[in-house]
Parts: C-alpha cells; structure tokens; sequence
C-alpha cells in the first residue's frame, strides 16, 4: 500500500520570501515522485517530477524539489515567491512497476500576501 | 493546440437524474482517467482506461460508470445511485509507457441539489 502525506493544509507567506511544502510518502516498493499545481477553479499542471538520477529537480516557475530516500521525502521549494503562485499544491506518487496510477496527498494551499 | 478539452465547466442537476460528463483529448494518448476532488482530500480516481473499449474501476467507483468507444473521449456518468455526486471533476490522459505522467483538463464542477 501507498500513501502520500502532505502535512500543511495551507501555508500562508510573504511576497519575496522563501517556502517550503512539505511531502512525506510510504509505498512498499519504488515510486516516482510529482509536484502538480491547481490554480483557482483550474485542473492540475505538472510543477516538477523525480524519477531517477540527481535528487534535486528542477521545474517551472522556480520551483525545485530534493528528494529525500532515508526520510520519505519529497519537499517542495521556491526562494522567492510571488502573488502568482497563489494556488493549491498536490504531491503525487506512482509505482515504478505495475500498475501506473497517481496517488495524490491532500494538498497545500500556498497563499503569498503581499 | 492539443489537449484536454472538459464542458461545461459548471454543472447543476436535480438530485436523482443522470448526468453525464465530457472529456475529449486530441493528444493521442492511450490512456484516460476520472478523479473526483473535494476540498481537503485531494483527487481519488474513478475510473481509468489504458485503451479503447477498455476500463478499469478506481478507488471510488461506486455510483460511476464509463464508456470508451473512441480514443479521444471517455465520458463519466454520474448515476442517481452517487449518494454524494457535488464534486469537482477532473479528467486526465497520458502518453504509452508514461502513465505515471498526467495531463489533466480544466474540470467539471457539479452541483446537485
């Protein structure tokens, strides 16, 4: 069995600083990792995704996200946000082999206040 | 430009009617899904199909039912038998070989009352 736990409902911060959201994960057998976002009343896009290789990656708008093997982890971060990122995160898992599926935390709404 | 197309984007029935869902992709992907999201509990998935005339239940599949007769669209039906139908939907597809990548449409937000 999988899951994906995302421990922040919401995370409020400041325009131009730095966050973090945090992604924990437990799954039996190797995963791929995914960081989607959701802007209001939007579907999801596809922020960064770890699947092999360097533990940090690297995705749009600035984000970036280290994945952690001893801890589970796989925490998402910007150095600076802005009010346009403003929107709900969801953390996402998959099997490395067998069935394919998503599975998806609960999500973190990011507001940035300016 | 390709992608996922799903209408309406807002959806109001009477409790006990059907109601049916569209989801048409010109991307030319094999595989399409359904999720199902409610405020603080993510996206729980439906129904997927990996290929036409094809599908398979998802964690929450009761109440739901499918068809895929062509490789672009995979309508969702919401049934009277749904005890809970007023959700966000949201439809998905992704590339052979790349499942655990998704693309996803702007959503379907339904209302029953």
């Amino acid at each position: 069995a999988q899951s994906v736990t995302q421990l922040d409902s919401q995370v409020p911060v400041f325009e131009e600083a730095p966050v973090e959201l945090r992604c924990n994960y437990s799954s039996s057998v190797s995963v791929y990792l995914f960081w989607y976002v959701q802007y209001p009343n939007q579907g999801l896009q596809l922020l960064l995704k770890y699947l092999s290789g360097s533990t940090l990656v690297k995705g749009i708008n600035g984000f970036e996200a280290e994945f952690n093997k001893s801890q589970t982890s796989f925490h998402l971060r910007k150095p600076s946000v802005h009010i346009s990122d403003t929107a709900e995160y969801f953390c996402a898992v998959s099997h490395i082999t067998g069935a394919n599926n998503l599975f998806f935390g609960t999500g973190t709404r990011l507001t940035v206040i300016p | 430009d390709g992608g996922i197309t799903q209408s309406p984007k807002y959806l109001f029935r009477k409790e006990g009617q059907n109601v049916t869902l569209s989801c048409e992709q010109n991307l030319n992907h094999d595989a399409m899904y359904w999720y199902r999201q409610d405020p603080g509990q993510g996206l729980r998935l439906i129904y997927y199909s990996q290929i036409v005339n094809d599908f398979q239940k998802g964690d929450i599949a009761e109440g739901y039912s499918v068809s895929r007769e062509k490789k672009e669209s995979f309508p969702l039906t919401v049934t009277s038998a749904q005890k809970n139908p007023t959700a966000f939907y949201l439809c998905a597809s992704s590339m052979p070989g790349n499942e655990y990548e998704q693309y996803f449409g702007p959503g379907t937000r339904l209302t029953v009352t």
